[in-house]
């Protein structure tokens, strides 16, 4: 248990769907990451948030949409994905700042296949 | 180009000892990190290095070269819940972590 909860943890919908994902954090951080992994390829940043506000959007389809309410948590939301958005979804946190401190902690990550 | 390289997959055996290898290549260095990731799993911090050397935690060290551009997590005494993805990730100029595809490390009786 690393503090950082998603939900749901395997997610399947069409294309025409609407989903959203959930990532809450424990740990009193103020920063908040997506990152998508595909089987056999490095991590990849999609947006982050710092102190509730976006700081960094890695030219991701604007069919993902970010929402950070607040700084425990942070929402994902899906509409018309392709098939090939099928991955699993990590959220992450750490506490802003540079040096060790910096260290992000994962949930356990969103399973999403789109048919 | 930014790029961080380490090996798909390695196989050892309980009991021994193994190193997985990572190079990279990045715009400016603030430190490398390296993860554990088990199957289904989030990943978990395991070490974290930005000077050159050896950084030890029970079972496992990192290394580090910052002029060659390279790091070791070596694994002592392995057991069978070693079974993971490591991956390592380093922190370039802007801050940003650039991260390695992960090795799969298995481990056999």
């Amino acid at each position: 248990e690393t503090g950082v909860t998603q939900t749901p943890r395997h997610l399947v919908m069409g294309m025409t769907n609407k989903k959203s994902l959930k990532c809450e954090q424990h740990l009193g951080h103020n920063a908040m990451y997506w990152y998508k992994q595909s089987a056999k390829k490095p991590l990849e940043l999609m947006f982050v948030y710092n102190f509730k506000e976006q700081t960094e959007n890695n030219s991701v389809p604007s069919r993902f949409s970010p929402e950070c309410p607040n700084s425990s948590h942070l929402f994902l939301h899906l509409h018309t994905l392709q098939p090939e958005d099928s991955a699993l979804y990590l959220c992450a946190s750490s506490p802003a700042g540079a040096g060790e401190q910096e260290t992000q902690y994962f949930g356990p990550g969103t399973r999403l296949l789109v048919l | 180009g930014q790029n961080i390289d380490q090996p798909t997959e390695m196989t050892a055996t309980e009991g021994a000892i193994v190193q997985i290898n990572c190079t990279y290549q990045t715009s400016g260095f603030n430190g490398l990190f390296w993860y554990q990731q088990h199957a289904g799993e989030a990943p978990t911090f395991l070490s974290y290095n930005v000077l050159d050397g050896l950084e030890e935690k029970g079972r496992f060290s990192s290394f580090l070269s910052r002029s060659k551009g390279y790091s070791y997590l070596l694994l002592k005494e392995l057991q069978m819940k070693d079974s993971a993805s490591y991956l390592c990730a380093v922190r370039d100029s802007n801050y940003q972590l650039i991260w390695g595809a992960g090795t799969k490390l298995i481990i056999k009786p």
